[in-house]
Order: structure tokens, then sequence, then C-alpha cells
């Protein structure tokens, strides 16, 4: 049983596109994230919801629009796809505002040609 | 904003040596948690410290959270190939939202 699960595990896409990716965590966790991962493994966080609730939103360009339809499911959809758009997307959920850490999922590669 | 120094960038060690990652920050830290992340994967939670100097174990994992709770170390006892990885440090970066800021990672390369 995964526990935070994110779809697609790849996408290649050509610039100016818009894509979407998925996450779903069966954990019953009350917070969610979006994580990037930059070439040097740097992460960074986008944004995060608790029950919904927008909580963070960071210096994202607004190409990037989160969505929680409800507090198992947050998705990232990007519009006008770059090069630098290139990167691996982590979605990743907590507990209590993260205070007995996250859970990862096992990634979005996207990148843009 | 609050940021962490995580050293060194790199470290490779033949299978059996000792390794250790360091995380410092200008400021004192509520908690710190530790994540690996290995080759191709996703970051695992490891371990979070809370407590002025905290020590935890597992197996041959040594946790430590300095006295005044602005740095904090991991040491791995006689690596092994399954080691391997990138080992981040995180803080909690702001009141209560559970933003977790990370630091840049030691990818950790062991030679069998």
């Amino acid at each position: 049983d995964t526990a935070v699960s994110q779809t697609p595990k790849y996408l290649v896409t050509q610039m100016g596109n818009d894509k979407s990716i998925k996450c779903e965590q069966n954990l019953g966790h009350d917070t969610m994230y979006w994580y990037k991962q930059d070439s040097k493994k740097f992460l960074k966080i986008m944004f995060s919801y608790n029950n919904k609730e927008l909580i963070i939103n960071e210096t994202v360009p607004n190409r990037f629009s989160p969505k929680s339809p409800d507090k198992a499911h947050l998705n990232l959809h990007i519009n006008s796809l770059e090069l630098g758009d290139s990167a691996v997307y982590f979605c990743a959920s907590s507990q209590n505002r993260g205070t007995y850490g996250y859970t990862f999922g096992s990634g979005t590669r996207l990148t843009v040609v | 904003g609050q940021q962490v120094m995580q050293i060194p960038q790199y470290q490779h060690v033949q299978e059996g040596e000792d390794f250790t990652t360091y995380c410092n920050s200008s400021t004192t830290l509520s908690n710190i948690q530790w994540y690996k992340q290995r080759p191709g994967g996703h970051p695992v939670f490891l371990i979070q410290l809370v407590k002025s100097g905290e020590v935890k174990k597992q197996k041959r994992l040594t946790f430590q959270f300095g006295e005044a709770k602005k740095n904090s170390s991991l040491h791995i006892t006689a690596t092994q190939t399954t080691d391997v990885g990138t080992y981040f440090c995180a803080l909690d970066g702001s009141s209560n939202t559970g933003k977790l800021i990370f630091g840049q990672g030691t990818t950790l390369q062991v030679k069998p």
C-alpha cells in the first residue's frame, strides 16, 4: 500500500505546454506539500495545504497552481512550461504540520524540451 | 530567511570507514529532522531531535543535537554500501506551518 503516491513518475513535454501532476496520500495526514528538487538535489518548498487550506505559498511563478480538492489530494498544475521548470517534483504529507516528519511520494521527474 | 548550512557536500569513503555530516544554523532551532534519499529515490524521514544536547541512535547511525540547538550531526559507524545516498537535515522554517527548510545535503559514496 503506497502511502503517498504521485503520478506520473516521468513527464517529458515541450516548452509552452500545460501539464498536471497528481498526488494522493492514504495516511490520514492533514498537511500536504509540493517540493521542487533541482539538479543539485536542493529541495525547496513550493506550496503547502492544511485541510484544503493554502498555508504556504513560496515565491513561485504564478504559472504554478496547486489545488487540493480534499485533504487526501494535492495536485499541481503548471502552465506554459519553461526549460527551467525541469526538475523532480515531490509531493509530501505530514501530520500536525510536520512535527513527526514528512512522508514523501516517489517524485515526478519533469523534463521540458 | 532561516537557513541551514550542511557540510560536506560530498564524501567518498571505503566500506567500513566512518562518516559524519554536519548542519549549522545561525539561529536557535526548535527541532531538526534528518532524511535519507537513495539515488533515484525520494527523501525518507530518519529522525527528529528536539532537546538540547540530545543524542539518538539507530543501529549504526548516531544523531546529535548541539547544546545551543544551533547545530546537529549524523554519524555513521562502519559504513556499508547500503548507506549510499544523500543525507539531508531539515529545520522548521516558520511558526506552526510545517514548512521544512532543507540543508543542501551530503552525498555519501561507499566504495566496496
